[in-house]
């Protein structure tokens, strides 16, 4: 089973500035990578998968990189809709499909 | 618009069962893989099960598999979840998702229902 990692798990930010979110997994993805926002009493969305490739409808300031075993989620400037939690999630090797534990993105 | 819509969640004593429902709307129910997955309260998301489109494929978490059933009607444009044997720790939310790929291969959930929670207790 591969066991992703997120980092850190909670972080602080001011609105306006840059968020930048790590996760890594205990063996290769490939860019087999997706990326969910989560609200409180909300269900998950999907934010990037492939690593970098913006699901539909997700603004451009929310971008993806990284390949192998490290990965990044950056928000570029922070909107008051965009404190939630996010997950990473591999789908390169499963059964089982594995999520990291998520850092909470909270108002600084 | 894609939409889904879980049913079927409660309170059950540990050893029970429950079935759970997904409603689907907006797409071609039976072109896409779908999945369950759960969230236990105050915890991270865990990946449950996948159903091939034409269910002949079922795929589980080691945690479940023996007790936990995936299976779909594409009739009636609907996944299923039979949990039975259910213990304390698989209390939660369950959601149903839409596998994005229709091949399967890349399990990225691209839709989510908002979830139905069960609850496991005596």
């Amino acid at each position: 089973e591969i066991v992703m990692t997120q980092s850190p798990a909670t972080l602080s930010v001011s609105p306006g500035e840059r968020a930048t979110l790590s996760c890594r997994a205990s063996q290769s993805v490939s860019s087999n990578l997706a990326w969910y926002q989560q609200k409180p009493g909300q269900a998950p969305r999907l934010l990037i998968y492939g690593a970098s490739t913006r699901a539909t409808g997700i603004p451009a300031r929310f971008s993806g990189s990284g390949s192998g075993t490290e990965f990044t989620l950056t928000i570029s400037s922070l909107q008051s809709e965009d404190f939630a939690v996010y997950y990473c999630q591999q789908y390169n090797n499963w059964p089982p499909v594995t999520f990291g534990q998520g850092t909470k993105v909270e108002i600084k | 618009e894609v939409q889904l819509v879980e049913s079927g969640g409660g309170l059950v004593q540990p050893g029970g069962s429950l079935r759970l429902s997904c409603a689907a709307s907006g797409f071609t129910f039976s072109s896409y893989w779908m999945s369950w997955v759960r969230q236990a309260p105050g915890k991270g998301l865990e990946w449950v099960a996948n159903i091939k489109q034409d269910g002949s494929e079922k795929y589980y978490v080691d945690s479940v598999k023996g007790r936990f059933t995936i299976s779909r009607d594409n009739a009636k444009n609907s996944l299923y979840l039979q949990m039975n044997s259910l213990r304390a720790e698989d209390t939660a939310v369950y959601y149903c998702a839409r596998v994005r790929d229709s091949s399967g291969y890349y399990s990225i959930f691209d839709y989510w229902g908002q979830g139905t929670l069960v609850t496991v207790s005596s």
